[in-house]
């Protein structure tokens, strides 16, 4: 079965430090992952997405993340944390077996400081 | 805005209530998601339509839930006797197709629900 385990529900940087937000996978095929963030009283919002093309993911704010096979990881980063990053982001990986469906992670609560 | 939307924003009810949450997906996506949103924790999912057959819903959690999406565009989860446990945030979304070149999903606000 797939599943998707996020490292840390809450991760505070100081505003300018680096972002790392930590995902691992559980697939036995080579699977489609996304990053997703959620603003409070918002929908979910596409970061980047993994489909087995580039394994550097550039996306939306100036995230990134990187599918590395060997480690089953596919870490968020951002180089440069800035206040209005502060929200929750999930990851999610696509089920196999059709329809597309999505399985997240439990997600990871970004808090940015001044 | 061509966005998903949802309806309404907000919803409480009281125990053993039935309540009926709106999904109005972006136009001519033939894909429709929902998912169910505890506190604290990812979106776990509940149903899939595929125009307006119901193709999955294996994520429903008991026979209380029922959706629908009768015409293939707005759909409708309904929670029949609603318990406390029911408390969560629905997302909804929609995709414009079944492909893998096709899965990118869009997310609605979402419809929280406090059961009291």
């Amino acid at each position: 079965a797939q599943s998707v385990t996020q490292l840390g529900s809450h991760v505070s940087v100081s505003e300018g430090a680096l972002v790392l937000l930590r995902c691992n996978y559980s697939s036995s095929v080579p699977p489609y992952l996304f990053w997703y963030v959620q603003y409070p009283n918002q929908g979910l919002q596409l970061l980047l997405k993994y489909t087995s093309a580039a394994t550097l993911v550039k996306g939306i704010n100036g995230f990134e993340a990187e599918f590395k096979k060997s480690e089953t990881s596919f870490h968020l980063t951002k180089p440069s944390a800035h206040m209005s990053d502060a929200a929750e982001y999930f990851c999610a990986v696509r089920t196999l077996g059709g329809y597309n469906k999505l399985i997240f992670g439990a997600g990871t609560r970004l808090a940015v400081h001044p | 805005g061509a966005g998903v939307s949802q309806s309404p924003r907000y919803k409480v009810a009281k125990r053993g209530q039935d309540v009926a949450l709106r999904c109005d997906p972006i136009s001519g996506h033939v894909s429709l998601f929902w998912y169910q949103q505890a506190l604290g924790q990812g979106p776990e999912f509940l149903t899939y339509f595929q125009n307006e057959a119901q193709l999955d819903k294996s994520g429903l959690p008991s026979d209380r839930f029922f959706a629908e999406r009768p015409e293939g565009s707005v759909s409708t989860l309904k929670i029949q006797r609603t318990q406390q446990e029911d408390s969560a945030v629905y997302l909804c979304a929609s995709s414009v197709g079944t492909g893998t070149g096709q899965l990118l999903q869009y997310f609605g606000p979402g419809t929280r629900l406090t059961v009291t």
